[in-house]
């Protein structure tokens, strides 16, 4: 079975500043990596995904993530944040082939934006 | 693409009561998923369908819940005698196949008193 540490559950940071927020994962078998966010009451959006190829992944509303396979890990990154990226940040993993539960979540990290 | 539907956003009900939540997936999706969420945790599995076949189901979907998928295209999630501890918010997905990612509704949230 995979799991996922988010390792802080808080991330508070001044708007326009950088932000990083870390991921952990464990897995016996390859993994694809996701990020999603989530805005007060409302689903999950995709982010960004790791599947092959670069290890470094761009996604949408100028974040991005480095897949490290030695530290098994995916931390999402923004150069200069906005007050409104403030919500709840998940990395999820699935297992390569398809596995029948689709996606592990963390526990999700709260980006909290300070003007 | 009118992305993943869900319905009802908010249902409040009193403990013992059925509740029934509705999802429709994209529409070219065949894989639909049913993920529950409690307050400060992320998502967890629930359900899966491939089509109209349910494949996996978790150990947290007790003998009170249910899920279908008659015709492979919307789903229900049923839960019989609620119980406090089934309030949550119900996270429907949908996803196009192996490398696709899950595409999600925006959630039914369920208060049980």
């Amino acid at each position: 079975a995979q799991s996922v540490t988010q390792l802080d559950s808080q991330v508070p940071v001044f708007e326009e500043a950088p932000v990083e927020l870390r991921c952990n994962y464990s897995s016996s078998v390859s993994v694809y990596l996701f990020w999603y966010v989530q805005y007060p009451n409302q689903g999950l959006q995709l982010l960004l995904k790791y599947l092959s190829g670069s290890t470094l992944v761009k996604g949408i509303n100028g974040f991005e993530a480095e897949f490290n396979k030695s530290q098994t890990s995916f931390h999402l990154r923004k150069p200069s944040v906005h007050i409104s990226d403030t919500a709840e940040y998940f990395c999820a993993v699935s297992v390569k082939g398809g596995g029948a539960d689709g996606l592990t979540f963390g526990k999700g990290t709260h980006l909290i934006i300070q003007p | 693409d009118t992305g993943v539907s869900q319905n009802p956003r908010h249902k409040i009900t009193k403990r013992g009561q059925n509740v029934t939540f509705r999802c429709d997936p994209i529409s070219e999706h065949n894989r639909l998923y049913w993920y529950r969420q409690t307050l400060g945790q992320g998502p967890e599995f629930l359900t899966y369908f491939q089509n109209e076949a349910q494949l996996e189901k978790s150990r947290l979907l007790s003998d009170r819940f249910s899920a279908e998928r008659p015709k492979g295209s919307f789903s229900t999630l049923e839960i019989q005698r609620t119980e406090q501890g089934d309030s949550a918010m119900y996270l429907c997905a949908s996803s196009g196949g192996n490398n696709s990612p899950l595409h999600f509704g925006n959630g039914t949230r369920l208060t049980v008193t």
